[in-house]
């Protein structure tokens, strides 16, 4: 069981160029999320998803687009990279049980990327 | 959702018990206590959550005062292992999705 999977794990951009971080769960989690980790401080809440084929803005969502194609994957794009960007960004999911929504998010290990 | 304050940081020798306070004097009758830790370069690991009863697990206790204003997480015998910092959430429980607002934490460091 292999949980929450970020791929890549690494990655280096040059500004304006655009790429896709794809997150997996393989938990059967209806809920889905992207953060976002900035040196020294909290997770910013990107984007998140209740459910296939749907998504919602977060904190702070410029400059990213999200979809949900498919329950287990999560795809976080970058239209046109900024260093203002360079970040750990880390997805997580959630189950939701009917009449119960406190159940807690489990993480993955974060995509570092570096926007030159 | 209600606001938490931790300390910035803590020392622990090891062997020792970790008892981490969170302060969540604003705390709403529907919102949940969560504790998470990150470790180093990883990803933030769920630990533990509770509403308003003292909760225990395979890793450590939630203790939550009888107003529910603050909360303790307590690791019995903490391990050097189990530097990291330590986050404390609240969050009310709603149809929509949980986006936890992590703040600064505790950075718990544990010391041979």
């Amino acid at each position: 069981n292999a949980g929450v999977t970020q791929t890549p794990k690494f990655r280096v951009l040059k500004t304006g160029q655009s790429m896709t971080l794809l997150c997996a769960q393989d938990m059967n989690h209806e809920y889905m999320y992207w953060y976002r980790q900035d040196p020294g401080m909290g997770l910013r809440l990107i984007h998140y998803s209740v459910g296939e084929g749907t998504t919602a803005k977060g904190e702070v969502p410029d400059g990213y687009n999200v979809s949900r194609l498919k329950k287990q994957n999560f795809l976080l794009g970058l239209e046109s990279a900024a260093p203002s960007q360079t970040s750990v960004y880390f997805c997580a999911s959630s189950y939701a049980a009917d009449g119960a929504y406190n159940q807690p998010q489990h993480f993955g290990d974060g995509t570092r990327l570096s926007i030159l | 959702d209600a606001k938490t304050t931790q300390p910035p940081s803590m020392d622990c020798a090891e062997g020792r018990a970790a008892n981490l306070p969170c302060n969540h004097s604003t705390i709403s009758g529907n919102e949940y206590v969560y504790w998470y830790r990150q470790i180093h370069s990883q990803g933030p690991q769920y630990i533990i959550h509770g509403l308003k009863n003292n909760e225990t697990n395979e890793m450590a206790s939630l203790i939550i005062t009888e107003d529910r204003k603050s909360s303790t997480w307590i690791l019995p015998h903490a391990t050097l292992r189990d530097t990291a910092v330590y986050y404390c959430i609240v969050r009310v429980a709603v149809d929509y999705g949980q986006n936890f607002v992590f703040g600064p934490g505790t950075r718990l460091s544990v010391l041979p």
